[in-house]
Order: structure tokens, then sequence, then C-alpha cells
């Protein structure tokens, strides 16, 4: 399995454009989330679904955040429009029971830097 | 908020085991606890989890005190690529409630 794919890697925008942040999830997990993460706030929860359906998205910042999960395999984060204390490592979760327990397996993020 | 204390960083020799504590006083019944990792720019890693007794797996154990207020993560032998930053978290077992990740502790493993 190729794991949590997160795309981009890095993404520079500026401010006031929209930014789009992709995930797929690893196949078979029912449960994905989206955290953000930065020096002074450390790793924050902003959103989780379970089969597709936004369970719970009180860590979204502002309504400038939304995210989606049209399919299975997909989720995105969009915000709009983009400002510079958005700039952070967003990190893209899944999550299944196995062995009792529910492991989360995390992608390798997608630094954000708006000028 | 987080319901853990942990030491901000901690220094390790290569070789030596690593001890890193973690306070969770509050801890319900219910509640387990949970290590993961995050080595530099990566997503945070799962090592380890347990309830009451010490559990031990391929890459670390853990000790949980007969209270359950605290717990230690022990790397028998700390190698370089050790160097991350270590989160205790407590969460219960049932439901899949998300994680909750504090400061953790940063160990810096030293040739």
């Amino acid at each position: 399995d190729a794991g949590v794919i997160q795309s981009p890697r890095h993404e520079v925008t500026e401010m006031g454009q929209e930014v789009t942040l992709r995930c797929k999830p690893i196949s078979g997990h029912d449960y994905l989330f989206w955290y953000r993460q930065t020096m002074m706030r450390g790793l924050e929860l902003l959103i989780y679904f379970n089969n597709n359906v936004p369970i719970d998205d009180s860590g979204m910042p502002e309504d400038r955040f939304s995210a989606k999960m049209p399919n299975a395999s997909f989720s995105t984060l969009k915000i709009q429009p983009s400002e510079p204390r958005d700039s952070a490592v967003y990190f893209c979760a899944s999550s299944t029971r196995t062995g009792g327990f529910y492991g989360y397996t995390f992608g390798s993020g997608t630094r954000l830097t708006v000028v | 908020d987080a319901k853990t204390t942990q030491p901000p960083s901690m220094d390790c020799a290569e070789g030596r085991a690593a001890n890193l504590p973690c306070n969770h006083s509050t801890i319900s019944g219910n509640e387990y606890v949970y290590w993961y990792r995050q080595i530099h720019s990566q997503g945070p890693q799962y090592i380890i989890h347990g309830l009451k007794n010490n559990e031990t797996n391929e890459m670390a154990s853990l000790i949980i005190t007969e209270d359950r207020k605290s717990s230690t993560l022990i790397l028998p032998h700390a190698t370089l690529r050790d160097t991350a930053v270590y989160y205790c978290i407590v969460r219960a077992q049932s439901g899949n409630t998300p994680l909750v990740f504090g400061k953790g502790t940063r160990l810096s493993v030293i040739a």
C-alpha cells in the first residue's frame, strides 16, 4: 500500500488566492482527518470524516476553510481566500479499526506558504 | 486540551536507552495511553499503546504505573534516526475519538 497520499507537497501562493489541498486515504480506511501544524499552535485537528460524512468541523478556523470528501478515496481542503496566517503544514490521516484499535496513518503533509 | 504532561526536551546518547516520561494523572478507566512520534518534516507515526499492562513491540516498550497516572516509553537502543518529537496521548478505546496532540518531547539522540 502506498500509504496516505497528499498533494501538492509544497504550495506557495499569494494572499487572496484560492488554495486546494488534496488527500487520498488508504484503501479500506473509513475515517479521514485533516490536521494543521504550526510552530505556535502545534498539531490541531481541523475536521474529520467517517464514511465520507463530516463528523466534526469545529476545528475549522473560519468560513474561509472548507473540506469535502466526495468518495472514499479522495478528500480536499480548500482555503478561499488565503491569508498569510494560513501558512502551515497540513496533514491528512486515515484510520480504521484493526486488531481492536484505531491506528492512524498520516500523509507526508503539504507545506503551504501564503505571501 | 491535552490530558498529558511531558518534558519539552531530552537528550540521549546513541546506543543507550531513551526513557521518555509522561504524566496523565487524570486518566479515566476506559482510556488508553498512545505514543506517536514525528520525525522532522514527516507526519506522526504510531509507536505503541497500552491500557494497564506493560507492552512491547519491535519499536519500543511501554511501562504504565500501577495507578496508571504515568507511563514511560522506552527505546532500548536509541539511534540517530530516533531523533524526533514524541507525543503521549490518552484516548478512549471505544469509538474513534480523534487524536489530540500536545507539545510532546523533543528527543535528540547524540552520537
